[in-house]
């Protein structure tokens, strides 16, 4: 169960779009279209932003956009704003019935 | 409101036990699959343990398999996390997570979070 590879911090300008990657393996991220990606800001819970992928739970803004290439998955955010300035964890199904996340990326909106 | 509140931590000796609690409200918490997972003091979330609607379904990270059990009582609207043989590397904070969907096989997103409860193992 190997966490799932995301850079350690991405940063962008306001109005800028910006790509947070996560790699996995058939076994996880490729083998199953079951990729999330959470928002956590600093001592707060993290929030569901994408699942199966690319789809938005109600709430979250269209600029938030997910897709998958082989075991690759990434997460876009498109017209950057200052609240967008958090953590962002991908997770995904595994071939084991459990859950693996990534380590997290930092997102700096500068 | 839909809600997630976590109880039970604490701190406690290497090699001790503690039971974690979860209480659910503001939906139908039979109807979803429930998970815990867990952040180390700065560092990144772990999945711990995740069950479906019916207890049917049940697993666990390998970092706490054979020490952890997960439980539900739908009745109650409450998970648990029992913890046993708990060791230094299991401090952190735990969450309390709602799944989308009542099975464990599947999209494995978790929508509503509780605000978690602290777990420090130390002597």
């Amino acid at each position: 169960q190997s966490a799932l590879t995301q850079p350690a911090s991405v940063s962008g300008s306001p109005g800028q779009s910006i790509t947070i990657s996560c790699t996995g393996t058939s076994s996880d991220v490729g083998g199953y279209n079951y990729v999330s990606w959470y928002q956590q800001h600093p001592g707060k819970a993290p929030k569901l932003m994408i699942y199966e992928v690319s789809n938005r739970p109600s709430g979250v803004p269209d600029r938030f956009s997910g897709s998958k290439s082989g075991n690759t998955a990434s997460l876009t955010i498109s017209g950057l704003q200052a609240e967008d300035e958090a953590d962002y964890y991908c997770s995904s199904y595994t071939s084991s019935s459990t859950v693996v996340f990534g380590g997290g990326t930092k997102l700096t909106v500068l | 409101e839909v809600q997630l509140v976590e109880s039970g931590g604490g701190l406690v000796q290497p090699g001790r036990s503690l039971r974690l609690s979860c209480a659910a409200s503001g939906f139908t918490f039979d109807d979803y699959a429930m998970h815990w997972v867990r952040q180390a003091p700065g560092k990144g979330l772990e999945w711990v343990s995740g069950i479906s609607w019916n207890s049917g379904s049940i697993g666990y990270a390998d970092s706490v398999k054979g020490r952890f059990t997960i439980s539900r009582d739908n009745a109650k609207n409450s998970l648990y996390l029992q913890m046993n043989s708990l060791r230094a590397e299991d401090t952190a904070l735990y969450y309390c997570a709602k799944d989308l969907e009542p099975f464990r096989v599947g999209k494995n997103a978790f929508d509503i979070w509780g605000q978690g409860t602290m777990v420090t193992v130390s002597s």
